[in-house]
């Protein structure tokens, strides 16, 4: 089992519809999550941290559930600028600040 | 503008050769990563570096080595040993505070075989 599990969709949103997507990850250690923008042959970009009581930025909500073990993701009145690659970013207990990438979630927003 | 900066932007190795991929970050950072990632996937740890003169290979380091005589820079080679390098090569760099801290990344090496 991956450390870190995306859905790598991908998922096609119409404009300004609002689309949600989850992570797992397998080690009840973790203690770090993110979520990362990444545009085709680009470099990742921080979208947000994940709180432990969630969090939101502009149209974007971000929650964990340490319980089951994942984060999710909702993008509210979705725009055509949206259609990116989410990464689920995550970090254990370990040295360095090592962090474990998903494999990534493709959303396309279409007119 | 603090950031990271990553250069070639493109690179190409024939076979046998040793190329050399630089990064050099002015953000004060501690820490600094190189990742590689493959079409359709997410990024794999090939080498990180916490401190000057230290550094620890990741997931994936066999065929690569780094060097890190200054905070700022941490170049990666890519050996005629890696016998598919075929990637997209990112650097990232980070602050080692309490807690993990998100990383920074550069905009990338793509590195092809002729």
């Amino acid at each position: 089992r991956k450390e870190v599990e995306q859905d790598p969709g991908p998922f096609n949103v119409p404009e300004g519809a609002t689309v949600a997507f989850n992570c797992t990850y397998s080690n009840s250690a973790s203690q770090s999550f993110f979520w990362y923008r990444q545009d085709c042959r680009k470099e990742p970009k921080l979208l947000m941290s994940v709180y432990s009581s969630g969090n939101e930025d502009g149209r974007f909500t971000a929650q964990l559930n340490r319980a089951s073990q994942y984060i999710s993701l909702l993008i509210r009145d979705s725009k055509l600028s949206d259609s990116a690659t989410y990464l689920c970013v995550v970090n254990s207990r370990t040295a360095g600040n090592k962090l474990t990438f998903g494999g990534g979630t493709r959303v396309l927003v279409k007119p | 503008d603090g950031g990271i900066t990553q250069s070639p932007k493109y690179l190409f190795r024939k076979e046998g050769q040793n190329v050399t991929l630089s990064c050099e970050q002015n953000l004060n950072h501690d820490a600094m990563y190189w990742y590689r990632q493959d079409p359709g996937q997410g990024l794999r740890l090939i080498y990180y570096s916490q401190i000057v003169n230290d550094f620890q290979k990741g997931d994936i380091a066999e065929g690569y080595s780094v060097s890190r005589e200054k905070k700022e820079s941490f170049p990666l080679t890519v050996t005629s040993a890696q016998k598919n390098p075929t990637a997209f090569y990112l650097c990232a760099s980070t602050r080692i505070d309490s807690g993990a801290q998100p990383q920074h990344f550069g905009d990338g090496t793509r590195l092809s075989i002729l």
